[in-house]
């Protein structure tokens, strides 16, 4: 089991936007602002797509925008595109030398 | 070009060991760390531990504290994970992936390796 918790499915037509939650606890997504989110298509390595919540590394398309609130962060993907169709993970930080990430959401472009 | 290339995949038997490697071009391996990250078939990532070449400052997640060795080897550029006995649930994909530059803490990992498979079975 998952120490961050997402839903395990998503889906959206093209064009649309969709929200992907992680929610954790007070000792990891709601204690830090050391949320990453990444992007796994099959047979391939995890992407960055999202760090420290809200911050996109060089590359990354500004349709993928990430929040937090509380103990819960949310990745947002606006205007769907069918390349966006992947496995996405969240993380954060979780204090004393550990990451913890989330099981993964799988998002389909209708 | 930045990159991390790991070695093959691995086929061992319960209470062997096992050494992989992931070797680093295109930047300074010694002043970035580098992590390691499980995988099991169909499931999620699980964070295993960080190391920064430069001194070899280890960090392990408390899940798998005891159960891995995370190395590095500044002269040849490569970092490894190893088991002295390997156990049927260690059968995974493993990924290395170096620190992103920007990242206050160990969560942001910018560039990955291909991934090693290593299947466990008597």
């Amino acid at each position: 089991q998952s120490a961050l918790t997402q839903p395990p499915s998503a889906s959206g037509s093209p064009g649309q936007s969709v929200t992907i939650s992680c929610t954790g606890t007070n000792s990891d997504v709601g204690g830090y602002n050391y949320v990453s989110w990444y992007q796994q298509h099959p047979g391939k390595a995890p992407k960055l797509m999202i760090y420290e919540v809200n911050k996109r590394p060089s590359g990354v398309p500004d349709r993928f925008s990430g929040s937090k609130s509380g103990s819960t962060a949310s990745l947002t993907v606006s205007g769907l595109q069918a390349e966006d169709e992947a496995d996405y993970y969240c993380s954060s930080y979780a204090g004393s030398n550990n990451v913890v990430f989330g099981g993964g959401t799988k998002l389909t472009v209708l | 070009e930045v990159q991390l290339v790991q070695s093959g995949a691995e086929v061992k038997k319960p209470g062997q060991s096992l050494k992989i490697s992931c070797k680093v071009s295109g930047y300074s391996f010694a002043t970035y760390w580098i992590g390691w990250v499980r995988q099991m078939p169909g499931k999620g990532l699980g964070w295993m531990g960080i190391i920064y070449p430069g001194d070899s400052d280890t960090r392990y997640s408390p899940s798998f504290q005891g159960q891995v060795t995370i190395s590095a080897d500044k002269s040849i550029n490569t970092a490894y994970l190893q088991w002295d006995s390997l156990k049927a649930s260690d059968a995974a994909m493993y990924y290395c992936a170096r620190l992103a530059p920007y990242s206050t803490y160990w969560d942001a990992f910018d560039i990955w390796g291909q991934g090693t498979v290593v299947t466990v079975s008597s």
